[in-house]
């Protein structure tokens, strides 16, 4: 079974600064789907970005980008000029193709702080 | 485009009773809709994966019996929490996706309080 580790439970950044969130995961599968999700206060989970592990360049999303190191199975994402509306928790996803509408496994989460 | 709703957003209910929680998607059919449980400060634990016209598929640990899921249409599956107890208080989420290589969109939540 695919896991996803997270091993920073918490980070702070100043806004407008840069951070980098880590995240790791396990699997034998050589095609498959990462995200990165945000959980603000309301709860309301909201896709980040998205990598298709196939795919060699690394995904970028305004201020988002990933650092996708398949062989090293390391997905981090990087927050560019951060912003107070970036406080969040964050989550780190597998997704499998292998076949049919497989579910989403998530790491154990970030929660970000901003610092004004 | 791709709105998932959640029905109620918050719930009370008193131990013992049943409460039905409905996950809708909006403006697209959902093939697959997962159901997902949160406590505080955790992460997502999948519950359940359920297929329109199919039987839930539970994951190990997850009484089926006591967390009735219905998929019945292609826009519209429900979790129904039976002899509801305290220890069931959780925030409950699900999430709707067309297809295989489409994104999974996700509901706003449901809070459940068990008095």
């Amino acid at each position: 079974a695919q896991t996803v580790t997270q091993s920073q439970p918490e980070m702070s950044v100043q806004e407008a600064e840069t951070v980098t969130l880590s995240c790791t995961y396990d699997t034998s599968e050589s095609d498959y789907y990462l995200f990165w999700y945000k959980q603000p206060p309301s709860r309301q989970m909201i896709l980040v970005i998205r990598q298709e592990a196939y795919k060699q360049q690394n995904a970028t999303e305004n201020r988002f980008s990933v650092n996708f190191q398949k062989a090293a199975k390391s997905f981090s994402l990087k927050i560019s000029d951060s912003q107070l509306g970036d406080a969040a928790m964050y989550f780190c996803a597998y997704r499998s193709t292998l076949s049919g509408n497989t579910p989403l496994v998530f790491g154990k989460g970030t929660r970000l702080s901003v610092i004004a | 485009g791709a709105v998932v709703s959640q029905h109620p957003s918050w719930v009370i209910c008193k131990s013992g009773t049943s409460v039905k929680i409905e996950c809708r998607s909006l403006d697209f059919q959902a093939t697959t809709m997962f159901w997902y449980r949160q406590f505080p400060k955790q992460s997502l634990m999948l519950m359940a994966t359920s297929n329109e016209g199919s039987k839930a598929t539970y994951e190990q640990g997850v009484e089926k019996d006591k967390f009735l899921i219905n998929h019945a249409s292609l826009t519209l599956s429900t979790l129904t929490v039976t002899s509801a107890h305290p220890e069931d208080s959780s925030f409950y989420i699900c999430s709707a996706t067309p297809g295989q290589y489409y994104e999974q969109y996700f509901g706003p939540g449901t809070r459940l309080t068990v008095t």
